[in-house]
């Protein structure tokens, strides 16, 4: 396996426009995670899903945030409209029954200017 | 190698107790992240440091840049303090430890 992809790697954009960020997540595992990170704020979960369903959002900060994920293959996170405080890197991660090792993927690093 | 080594893999202890888990790192970072996870499977950022000591509630962690190591306190311990704990570190990448299963005991 190639692990959990992310795409794109760096996304560059201008406020007000419409993001999403993709996630395949490793065959087999039942929960995905969206994680920001930021070095004011460290790491932050945003929202995680079991078996495609969402568990739990309490982390994403607003409307302006949404998250799918249509299957057990892929999930997005969507930011609309972004402004400059969205930027940070996101991460990815899925993980499966073990609960003992949490696979991140290689995150997208967004600049909202 | 890991890059990130946690101990001890499994832990159980009394309620009330004070609990330790270590980190020790052999990159260089950034940061360094304590997440605890609960069976659930969501995981909370529990503190990330560059030096120094935080402290939130019951919980305290240290790091030491020149040793490479870290510290995850828990005083007075709690069942509901039960979970994994994993420490992570932000250097080039993100690197892991596999966590620290922590049971604690009415």
């Amino acid at each position: 396996d190639a692990g959990v992809i992310q795409s794109p790697r760096h996304e560059v954009t201008e406020m007000g426009q419409e993001v999403t960020l993709r996630c395949k997540p490793i065959s087999g595992h039942d929960y995905l995670f969206w994680y920001r990170q930021t070095m004011m704020r460290g790491l932050e979960l945003l929202i995680y899903f079991n078996n495609n369903v969402p568990i739990d959002d309490s982390g994403m900060p607003e409307d302006r945030f949404s998250a799918k994920m249509p299957n057990a293959s892929f999930s997005t996170l969507k930011i609309q409209p972004s402004e400059p405080r969205d930027s940070a890197v996101y991460f990815c991660a899925s993980i499966g029954l073990s609960y003992n090792e949490q696979f991140f993927g290689p995150g997208t690093r967004l600049t909202v200017l | 190698k890991n890059e990130v080594e946690q101990s001890p893999q499994n832990l159980t202890a009394q309620e009330g107790e004070f609990i330790t888990i270590n980190c020790s790192y052999s990159v260089g970072i950034s940061a360094l992240h304590w997440l605890q996870q609960h069976p659930g499977g969501g995981i909370v950022s529990l503190f990330m440091l560059s030096s120094g000591k935080k402290k939130h509630g019951r919980l305290i962690a240290t790091i030491n840049i020149q040793e490479k190591h870290s510290s995850l306190h828990i005083t007075a311990s709690h069942p509901r303090d039960s979970a994994v704990y994993i420490c992570a570190v932000t250097g080039n990448q993100f690197y892991f430890g596999t966590g620290t299963s922590l049971t604690v005991i009415p």
